[in-house]
């Protein structure tokens, strides 16, 4: 099955630091989703996007919805120790009511 | 927080057991979803549907079957579990009203022995 292809796989940075991910795909998508996954719990989801070129925030999450409508990133600013998790995006195709996921990025915040 | 309890939320069985994982909702909407997550394969949807009796197949439905005879709920049947089943299955529900956004459920653990 499709997947999109999720950048870094892991990060480990100093609290405080800025932190930045890419989604890309190879198909072009109408919806971009981004999710934080916490240990044993479900992906609670943090941003979404409909629009090539827009750009949304959620506190210190921003996000932006790639040109090309084939890559999506997060940016998280000032990362504190809550912000470790796994984050995952997610695309959604015009036509079809399917959702394909990234392999996930996982954060490390060393305090 | 979306209304999504799944059931039960940790389970151990042994190989060639029946079992059946529940997904309730309370947000009313038309669509659900079935995936499991594995180390190194993310999320992989096995089931979805698009309502009561509208059920269809994604990547990994070989194994597993499901029924919804009512809105807010969503049933997963393993009809004989085997080990490579061992997994955390999430439900996840969806609406396309205008917007396209899916929400997951906190997650089942399945064990299979």
């Amino acid at each position: 099955g499709q997947q999109l292809n999720q950048s870094p796989q892991s990060m480990f940075i100093q609290e405080g630091e800025d932190v930045s991910m890419n989604c890309t795909s190879s198909s072009i998508f109408n919806t971009w989703l981004w999710y934080k996954q916490d240990p044993g719990e479900g992906p609670v989801l943090l941003i979404a996007l409909y629009k090539a070129g827009e750009l949304t925030s959620n506190g210190r999450l921003t996000a932006q919805f790639g040109i090309t409508r084939k890559d999506s990133f997060l940016n998280i600013s000032a990362s504190i120790p809550s912000d470790v998790g796994i984050y995952f995006c997610a695309g959604q195709k015009g036509t079809g009511n399917q959702f394909y996921f990234g392999t996930g990025t996982s954060l490390t915040v060393i305090p | 927080d979306a209304g999504i309890t799944q059931s039960p939320r940790h389970k151990v069985t042994e190989t060639g057991t029946p079992v059946t994982l529940r997904c309730h909702q309370t947000e009313n909407h038309r669509y659900m979803y079935w995936y499991r997550q594995d180390p190194g394969h993310g999320l992989r949807l096995i089931h979805y549907s698009y309502g009561v009796k509208d059920t269809d197949k994604g990547e990994v439905s070989d194994g597993y079957s499901v029924s919804r005879s009512k809105t807010e709920d969503f049933l997963l049947t393993l009809e004989s579990a085997t080990s490579s089943q061992t997994s955390v299955y999430f439900c996840a529900i969806s609406d396309f009203q205008g917007t396209y956004e899916q929400y997951f459920g906190p997650g089942t653990r399945l064990t299979v022995t």
